[in-house]
């Protein structure tokens, strides 16, 4: 069975410090992971996904995240905080192939950026 | 592209009720999976939708059930409220049938309050 374990419920960074949100999984076949934030009161929208192509993958506002399989890790990191980066943040895996858009979510990380 | 859509946004049931949420998808999806998020239990699958029909299904009780339209609206239904049905309810949309790689869009959600 795959499952998604986020390292620390609460995140808390000054203003142009890096970010870096932990993720870890497992999964008995290569997985597809996923980083999605949500901002309060919205939907989830996608940061970006691991998909085998390469294991360092850019998304959306600067993120980033590297794929180790050795480690079975999916840390997000940016280098430089904004105050509109704080919101919750999710890490996600999901089924694979075989026809399924099954996404199993991590708890979730709350980051906080203070000035 | 408009994005998906949800309604109703809000919604207070008492117990004993019973609910129907619906999800307009992306125009040309034609999975749409559902998922619930409340605090204690975080984000879990539902159901997923495609061509009208159930492809996978979570670990939740008879009472939550799904339906898909030829136009790929989805609606759920929860009947027989419980307190513990209180959640955001998030519909999300994704194109293709290969499934696990696509990524999924996300709508607002809909807030259930059960009292």
């Amino acid at each position: 069975a795959q499952s998604v374990t986020q390292l620390g419920s609460h995140v808390s960074v000054s203003e142009g410090a890096l970010v870096l949100l932990r993720c870890n999984y497992s999964s008995s076949v290569p997985p597809y992971l996923f980083w999605y934030v949500q901002y309060p009161n919205q939907g989830l929208q996608l940061l970006l996904k691991y998909t085998s192509a390469a294991t360092l993958v850019k998304g959306i506002n600067g993120f980033e995240a590297e794929f180790k399989k050795s480690e079975t890790s999916f840390h997000l990191t940016k280098p430089s905080a904004h105050m509109s980066d704080a919101a919750e943040y999710f890490c996600a895996v999901s089924r694979g192939s075989g026809g399924y858009n099954k996404l199993i979510f991590g708890a979730g990380t709350r980051l906080a950026v203070h000035p | 592209k408009a994005g998906v859509t949800q309604t109703p946004r809000y919604l207070i049931k008492t117990r004993g009720q019973q609910v129907t949420l619906s999800c307009s998808p992306i125009s040309g999806h034609r999975s749409v999976s559902w998922y619930q998020q409340t605090p204690g239990q975080g984000l879990q699958f539902l159901f997923e939708y495609f061509s009208e029909t159930q492809r996978n299904k979570g670990n939740f009780p008879g009472r939550f059930s799904g339906r898909q339209f030829s136009n790929s609206r989805s609606e759920m239904n929860v009947s027989t409220l419980e307190l513990g049905d209180s959640a955001l309810y998030l519909c999300a949309s994704s194109s293709a049938g290969t499934g696990g790689l696509e990524t999924q869009y996300f709508g607002p959600g809909t807030r259930l309050l059960v009292l």
